[in-house]
């Protein structure tokens, strides 16, 4: 089984539409985050947990929302999706471990498209 | 300066090359150092970590010159699975920890 999964892996939604994305991992690892990938922009961060008690903003949190519902997952909500929401989304995990500290694994990807 | 700058490429090479790919960042604080690999439509994967010695993975060598805030990742003998678009990370300290910055990747294609 996968480490990391995401659900739905891919979705067609309407503008305006509430939606959520859904990430859960088996790694044992404090740390997530949520991402988003365009073409010709590269991984952009959205939220991240260092802990269940703990959400930071990322570069383009604007739009979203996050829920920290225990250690293995990690929710990613639009409240209201637009068309520029459309993109690549992956979560993505870290634990700290001697040397390989920040190293991030990632989920599979949602391919979410807003019409 | 963006944080972290690659050429985008494409880097079209012919199998058995070798290719080198360069990286630089603008955070001189950094101390964590990636090469990512991801293939179309899939997840980055950790190709390796970049340390301050220099550091080889079989076909793979990375350098890291923290002086010129550049990082490298050399690959020999390219095969067709190589093809691939790397991603250069650095991480970046704020108030509430680290986070990965995320290069836009350099595209590499490999022929037959």
């Amino acid at each position: 089984d996968a480490d990391v999964t995401q659900t739905p892996r891919n979705r067609i939604t309407k503008t305006g539409k509430r939606i959520m994305l859904e990430c859960s991992q088996t790694k044992g690892h404090d740390r997530m985050y949520w991402y988003r990938q365009d073409p010709g922009l590269g991984l952009r961060l959205i939220y991240y947990s260092f802990d269940v008690k703990d959400i930071n903003k990322g570069e383009i949190s604007d739009g979203y929302s996050v829920s920290r519902q225990a250690q293995a997952k990690f929710s990613l909500s639009l409240e209201s999706a637009i068309p520029n929401q459309t993109a690549l989304y992956f979560c993505a995990t870290s634990g700290i471990s001697g040397g390989a500290a920040d190293t991030q694994y990632f989920g599979p990807g949602t391919r979410l498209t807003v019409l | 300066r963006k944080e972290v700058e690659q050429d985008p490429g494409p880097f079209n090479v012919p199998e058995g090359a070798t290719v080198a790919f360069n990286c630089t960042y603008s955070n001189s604080a950094s101390q964590s150092f990636f090469w990512y690999r991801q293939d179309c439509r899939k997840e980055p994967k950790l190709l390796m970590s970049v340390y301050s010695s220099g550091n080889e993975d079989g076909r793979f060598t990375a350098q890291l010159n923290r002086a010129s805030q550049y990082i490298s990742l050399l690959i020999r003998d390219s095969k067709l699975s190589d093809s691939a678009t790397y991603l250069c990370v650095v991480n970046r300290f704020n108030q509430a920890g680290t986070a990965l910055i995320f290069g836009k990747g350099t595209t590499l294609s490999v022929s037959s």
